[in-house]
């Protein structure tokens, strides 16, 4: 059974570009969540979908954006990129159907580390 | 005062010993909690999850969660080196219309020495 997985696994941008970042859910998985990860903050929450829909929103700037797909992939976008950016971004799905059902585990994908320059 | 703390490590225990790992919460509306262990350079894996009050055993791994205290904690027995990595509590605050965003602590890191 294949994982989550995230591409690319690094990229390396400069100061004011955009970056787009994958991620597809274990199969069946409809639930998906990113989280940021830096040395001095640890693991930050960014967004939650399911069905297509953002469901939780952490708190980052509006240019930290996603999306979710029928198929349950998601996307997420960062814009105007700073150097404060520079992170290992990970993604994860969950098997939960409905809100509440949080008694199911995340599963992180290898994370796409994103340098910026 | 951060929503889910650890305590402070690192952590260093001999081959073979119990490792405990400690975490309280301030949001009592969390009702679920894990634990995931991350080795240097990879992503988080998740090892072990509890819900309710009391003890959770799987293999050498034992997880307790008290909500009155908002306490949880997890043992590791028998210590191995490749027990070697950082462990991080999380809560999840399932509810509404969110399907569970985790709430992490810094982290705990833990070495197993021969």
């Amino acid at each position: 059974k294949a994982g989550v997985t995230q591409t690319p696994r690094y990229l390396i941008k400069t100061r004011g570009q955009q970056v787009t970042l994958s991620c597809s859910p274990i199969s069946g998985h409809r639930s998906v969540s990113w989280y940021q990860q830096t040395p001095g903050q640890g693991l930050q929450f960014l967004f939650e979908y399911f069905s297509e829909t953002q469901r939780n929103k952490g708190n980052f700037p509006g240019r930290f954006s996603g999306r979710q797909f029928s198929n349950s992939r998601s996307e997420m976008n960062v814009s105007t990129l700073e150097l404060g950016d520079s992170a290992l971004y990970l993604c994860a799905s969950s098997l939960a159907l409905s809100p509440g059902a949080g008694n199911y585990g995340y599963t992180f994908g290898s994370g796409t580390r994103l340098t910026v320059v | 005062q951060k929503e889910v703390e650890q305590n402070s490590g690192p952590l260093s225990v001999p081959e073979g010993a119990i490792a405990s790992l400690n975490c309280t919460y301030s949001d009592r509306g969390s009702q679920s909690f894990f634990w995931y262990r991350q080795y240097s350079g990879k992503s988080p894996e998740l090892i072990m999850s509890i819900y309710s009050n009391g003890d959770k055993e799987d293999g050498r791994f034992t997880a307790q969660l008290n909500k009155a205290s908002q306490y949880v904690s997890l043992l590791i027995r028998d210590s191995q080196p490749s027990d070697s990595a950082t462990y991080l509590c999380a809560g999840s605050n399932a509810g509404g219309t969110s399907y569970g965003k985790l709430t992490f602590g810094q982290g705990t890191i833990l070495t197993v020495h021969p």
